[in-house]
């Protein structure tokens, strides 16, 4: 499954299929990206990030992709699990001080 | 051990009256933060703290003033509350400015 960020704020998938989360981030001179994760009642988690000199960082289950020619910024979850459900947010380093967090896509995972 | 800790969980009070939310941090970072998240999800960053010292101060009502006693607590104080204060607040840390942000749970935050 795959969302298109602002336009598509929801995002369902099956169990075990491969999710891709989509961003579109706003400042080209932004140097520093993170996917942050946040279940239900609980804060943000940091789940992966990525520096503008790469194209793609890997992790466990979950790859951050990033294309700077068209700023945008995607994260995929292989082998999705029902604890995957969640709302996923991406951030951009927007200047030395701060972090400014993307509006959010919420994921189901149907069983 | 919970690294960002922020009390109350939930508060529930009138509208006009002044309340406050507390943060702790036990990571030993530099910054601290506070975002409001509104029902939509949205993420909007309030303040910044560096070793005490305030580095942003976004747009936000002057009835809403933090403090930071120094730099493990970042409080928040708000005054006259209104009903659009009506939010999710978060406290966050990280060890310097613009670096990932560890977060606490979230106060929930009910005017009636």
């Amino acid at each position: 499954g795959e969302s298109v960020g602002l336009h598509l704020p929801t995002l369902s998938v099956q169990e075990g299929d491969n999710s891709i989360i989509n961003c579109a981030y706003s400042n080209s001179a932004s140097d520093y990206f993170i996917w942050y994760k946040q279940e239900s009642g609980k804060g943000p988690q940091f789940i992966i990030d990525i520096r503008s000199n790469m194209d793609k960082r890997q992790g466990q289950r979950v790859t951050v992709l990033l294309n700077k020619t068209v700023k945008h910024l995607s994260l995929q979850i292989a082998a999705t699990q029902p604890g995957d459900s969640a709302v996923y947010f991406c951030a951009e380093k927007t200047s030395a001080r701060q972090l400014t967090f993307g509006s959010g896509t919420q994921l189901t995972v149907l069983p | 051990d919970t690294a960002v800790s922020q009390t109350p969980k939930y508060l529930v009070t009138q509208m006009g009256n002044d309340k406050s939310i507390k943060c702790e941090q036990n990571l030993g970072h530099d910054t601290m933060y506070w975002y409001k998240q509104d029902s939509k999800k949205f993420l909007k960053i309030m303040f910044s703290y560096n070793n005490k010292e305030l580095i942003i101060n976004e747009t936000v009502p002057n009835r809403f003033s933090p403090k930071s006693p120094d730099k493990a607590h970042l409080n928040l104080h708000i005054n006259s509350l209104e009903l659009g204060d009506s939010a999710v607040y978060f406290c966050a840390s990280s060890q310097g400015a613009g670096q990932p942000q560890h977060f606490g749970d979230g106060t929930r935050l009910s005017i009636l």
